[in-house]
């Protein structure tokens, strides 16, 4: 099993629409985790941290459910500026120097 | 601006050929960090460190090979051990831990 899974995509949605993502992890003694996106053939960015009280910033938000060992991602009001690739991040237990990379959600918004 | 450097964009090497990577921050982060990207794949750690003179073997570092001589500067060189090199190569750096992290822009990596 891997250590953070992701469904690879791609999502085909409509602009204006909301999309949610899944992301789910196995060590449970997890402590930080992130969403970056990833824009075709660059540098990943950071879109956001995610907290144990779900957080939100403006159309995005982002929740973590401890007990299902899950991380999700909401983006509501699709825009085509939103197409990337979607990567779900979390902390290694061996170090806190370390992430662990999921393989990423391609996301494709549609005019 | 602050930020990382990478270089060169694209580079192809040829069987056999040692090439060194360039990562250069003037972000005065402490921590540094070499992934390997391939398609269809998460990110994986090559090497890392966290203080001038000292670093760490992430998950994949076998056939290659690095140094922190200064703050700034981590340079990856992928020896002809690394069977199949053929990647996107990311610097990063963060001013501590998993926080804060801030990339290059890639190195693609191609053997011919």
């Amino acid at each position: 099993r891997k250590e953070v899974e992701q469904d690879p995509g791609p999502f085909n949605v409509p602009e204006g629409a909301t999309v949610a993502f899944n992301c789910t992890y196995s060590n449970s003694a997890s402590q930080s985790f992130f969403w970056y996106r990833q824009d075709c053939r660059k540098e990943p960015k950071l879109l956001m941290s995610v907290y144990s009280s779900g957080n939100e910033d403006g159309r995005f938000t982002a929740q973590l459910n401890r007990a299902s060992q899950y991380i999700s991602l909401l983006i509501r009001d699709s825009k085509l500026s939103d197409s990337a690739t979607y990567l779900c991040v979390v902390n290694s237990h061996d170090s806190n120097y370390q992430l662990i990379w999921g393989a990423g959600t391609k996301l494709i918004i549609k005019p | 601006d602050g930020g990382i450097t990478q270089s060169p964009k694209y580079l192809f090497r040829k069987e056999g050929q040692n090439v060194t990577l360039s990562c250069e921050q003037n972000l005065n982060h402490d921590a540094m960090y070499w992934y390997r990207q391939d398609p269809g794949q998460g990110l994986r750690l090559i090497y890392y460190s966290q203080i001038v003179n000292d670093f760490q073997k992430g998950d994949i570092a076998e056939g290659y090979s690095v140094s922190r001589e200064k703050k700034e500067s981590f340079p990856l060189t992928v020896t002809s051990a690394q069977k199949n090199p053929t990647a996107f190569y990311l610097c990063a750096s963060s001013v501590t831990g998993v926080y804060g992290y801030t990339f290059g822009s890639g190195t693609r990596l191609t053997v011919v």
